[in-house]
C-alpha cells in the first residue's frame, strides 16, 4: 500500500534561490492538492489539480509560485526567488473525486522548507 | 468565506482522562466535517468524518457529532492514552466545487502516564 510521497523531506535554501518540490499521489487518484502549513497554524490551501488541469489557485499563491501535474501523475511545486516568508511545511494530498462528491484526502509527509 | 475555530492548546491530560476538543465552524450550505491527527514527525491522517447533520464519526475510540444547530463538531474520547499525544485539526470541505479543505489552527494534546 503506497501512500502519497513527497521529496525532498527537508530543504534548506538561501533567500533568492529557486526550489522545486515533488509529490507522487496515490496512483488511481485523479485529484491533487497542495497546502502550506506554517508553525502553529493549520494547513492552508494553495492549489488544486484534477488530472493534469490546474483548476483552482489560492490568493496565497503569488506569481513566484508555479505548479504542474504533467500527464495527471506526479506534481511539482516550484518557488522562484525564495523569501524568508516562504519557510513552511508544504503538504500534498490526493483523492478520488467526481462532480459534486469528493472522497477523503490522503496527505503526504510534507516538505519542510527553510529559507535562510 | 468558510472558517474553523478550535480551542487553543496545549491540552494536558493524565492517561485515562476524558478528552474534549472543541471545534466550531462557519460555512454556507452543508459542508462535510473532519478531524485529522498529526503525530510528531508524521503527515496528517484522517481520524474521523461526518458528512451530514447529526452524523457521528468514530474511530480508535474517538467520536464527534455533526451539530448543525450549534455549528459544532467537538472531538471526544473517553479514556486517552499516552500514544494519543499529537496535534488534532478540525476541518471542513464543501461538497460542491473542488472540495478543498479549510482547517482550524490545531490543538496539541499532551498525555502523561
Amino acid at each position: 500500500d503506497t501512500g502519497v510521497s513527497q521529496n525532498p523531506r527537508h530543504k534548506i535554501t538561501k533567500r533568492g534561490q529557486n526550489v522545486t518540490f515533488r509529490c507522487d499521489p496515490i496512483s488511481e487518484h485523479n485529484r491533487l492538492y497542495w497546502y502550506r502549513q506554517t508553525l502553529g497554524q493549520g494547513p492552508e490551501f494553495l492549489t488544486y489539480f484534477q488530472n493534469e488541469a490546474q483548476l483552482e489557485k489560492s490568493r496565497l499563491l503569488s506569481d513566484r509560485f508555479s505548479a504542474e501535474r504533467p500527464k495527471g501523475s506526479f506534481s511539482t511545486l516550484e518557488i522562484q526567488r525564495t523569501e524568508q516568508g516562504d519557510s513552511a511545511m508544504y503538504l500534498c494530498a490526493s483523492s478520488l473525486g467526481t462532480t459534486g462528491f469528493s472522497y477523503e484526502q490522503y496527505f503526504g509527509p510534507g516538505t519542510r522548507l527553510t529559507v535562510t | 468565506g468558510d472558517s474553523v475555530t478550535q480551542m487553543e492548546g496545549p491540552v494536558t491530560l493524565s492517561e485515562e482522562a476524558f478528552l474534549t476538543i472543541n471545534c466550531t465552524y462557519t460555512a454556507t450550505g452543508y459542508p462535510s466535517l473532519f478531524w485529522y491527527v498529526q503525530y510528531p514527525g508524521e503527515g496528517l491522517q484522517l481520524l474521523l468524518k461526518a458528512t451530514k447533520a447529526d452524523d457521528k464519526g468514530s474511530n480508535k475510540g474517538f467520536e464527534a457529532t455533526y451539530r448543525k444547530e450549534t455549528t459544532s463538531f467537538h472531538l471526544e474520547k473517553g479514556s486517552v492514552q499516552v500514544s494519543d499525544s499529537a496535534v488534532y485539526f478540525c476541518a471542513l470541505t464543501q461538497n460542491s466545487g473542488y472540495s478543498t479543505l479549510t482547517f482550524g489552527k490545531g490543538t496539541m494534546l499532551l498525555v502523561s502516564p
